[in-house]
């Protein structure tokens, strides 16, 4: 069983610029939420992806926005960062929509903008 | 409105002592409830969830939790400590109405002393 792959690992943009982080969900897993998480602080929840449709969102501008794919893997776009951009983010799959799923993380790319 | 608090950031415990992380949550509905934890340059690693049924919930590693609907509280516990156990371990909520959204706490961080 093949885990949650992320990539790339690190990653360093210029204010402004626009960035596109991927996402392989664990094998079985037609679910994919993104994560922001600032240094020092817990995951926010970025959106939700369930059969190639956003199906729940956070409290993140339009800015951010993403694609999930028929093999279930998906994408994250950034577009005009900013310097808050900065963060780690987590990519998370889970079997489906219920709330009684946990979630299950890849390792997280870590976006640096200056 | 959905939320985590974990009063501690960081816990100190001795190797082999027993040792609890606190977590108190608010949801307008029944709650899930989740426990995380995350190594150094890792995402998050399931480890235990409460549905319903018993108050108690076993997890990986030795780990469980209690739930206490009138503290709203689900505290992290182990009998005893490993010093392979320090980590940041997170507490996560989310509502069983269908909501998508997993609400985490800051996180506390653990340290086991040998």
């Amino acid at each position: 069983e093949t885990g949650v792959t992320q990539s790339p690992t690190h990653l360093i943009k210029t204010r402004g610029q626009q960035v596109t982080l991927r996402c392989s969900s664990q094998s079985g897993h037609n679910t994919v939420s993104w994560y922001q998480q600032a240094l020092g602080q817990g995951p926010q929840f970025i959106f939700q992806y369930y059969r190639e449709e956003e199906n729940g969102r956070g409290n993140f501008p339009p800015r951010f926005s993403g694609l999930q794919f028929p093999n279930y893997s998906s994408e994250l776009n950034v577009n005009a960062l900013e310097l808050d951009d900065s963060a780690l983010y987590l990519c998370a799959s889970s079997y489906g929509t219920s709330p009684s799923y946990e979630q299950y993380f890849g390792p997280g790319t870590r976006l640096t903008v200056t | 409105a959905q939320s985590v608090a974990q009063p501690e950031d960081q816990v100190n415990v001795a190797e082999g002592n027993p040792l609890t992380v606190k977590c108190t949550y608010s949801v307008s509905g029944n709650p899930y409830l989740f426990w995380y934890v995350q190594y150094p340059n890792r995402g998050l690693q399931f480890l235990l969830k409460y549905i319903t049924g018993d108050n108690l919930v076993k997890g990986s590693y030795g780990f469980e939790a209690e739930f206490n609907k009138s503290q709203t509280s689900f505290h992290l516990k182990k009998p005893s400590a490993l010093v392979s156990d320090s980590a940041l371990y997170f507490c996560a909520v989310r509502e069983n109405t269908g909501g998508f959204k997993t609400i985490f706490g800051a996180g506390t961080r653990l340290f086991v002393k040998a």
